[in-house]
């Protein structure tokens, strides 16, 4: 079975404290990986798309990469509006406009 | 309008209620898509339409579910015989293509009692 598993669940960092998110996918036929930011009671936010093995993307604090089986979010120095759920989801070549999503984990940056 | 826009924002029903939500896309966005999420997890994939056609209904748990998008436009979820079990927070997203780079709305929060 397709599964997405994000750890951990719940971060705290202080503000300038870097870190890393992990998204690990056991797939067939991955088409894209994606990240998003979701902040309470709002909708998913798109932040990244990752095709193949080694491609790493930038925004701002914020860096994603991927390899074959799992994808990292780091984010250096962040400050307290980094605070938020961040998603991983995943896109099969079999199942074209469907992603299948990670529970999430919640960060917290602390002043 | 600038961006998906999703109602009602909330709903509270009873249990056995037929509950109808909402949904308008990014004005020329082709690919609609439908995604439940429960408190505490990601969002779980219902239902996407490329035009006016469910391109993939996989993730309609039961046949309490159905969705239209009779125009290619605006879409509506439609949920009969409502439980308890239903509540979560639903929602729509939009695309140009079929694409992992998604457009959600702020969701309809439904609370079944």
């Amino acid at each position: 079975e397709d599964q997405v598993t994000q750890s951990p669940e719940a971060l705290r960092l202080q503000e300038g404290e870097s870190s890393s998110l992990n998204c690990s996918y056991t797939v067939s036929g991955l088409r894209g990986l994606f990240w998003y930011r979701q902040d309470p009671g709002k909708g998913p936010e798109f932040l990244f798309t990752l095709y193949s093995a080694g491609e790493e993307k930038e925004k701002e604090r914020l860096k994603a990469t991927l390899t074959k089986k799992e994808s990292f979010l780091h984010i250096t120095a962040p400050k307290p509006e980094d605070s938020a759920t961040y998603l991983c989801a995943v896109q099969f070549s079999s199942n074209t406009g469907k992603l299948i999503f990670g529970q999430g984990t919640t960060l917290q940056v602390k002043p | 309008g600038a961006g998906v826009s999703q109602t009602p924002s909330n709903k509270v029903t009873e249990k056995g209620k037929y509950v109808e939500l909402r949904c308008d896309p990014i004005s020329g966005h082709t690919a609609l898509y439908w995604y439940r999420q429960s408190l505490g997890q990601g969002p779980e994939f219902l239902i996407y339409f490329q035009g006016t056609g469910a391109a993939d209904d996989s993730g309609l748990p039961n046949d309490r579910f159905f969705a239209v998008r009779p125009e290619g436009s605006v879409s509506t979820l439609k949920i009969q015989r409502t439980e308890r079990g239903d509540s979560a927070v639903y929602l729509c997203a939009s695309s140009f293509i079929p694409t992992g780079e998604l457009f959600f709305g702020e969701g309809s929060r439904l609370t079944v009692l």
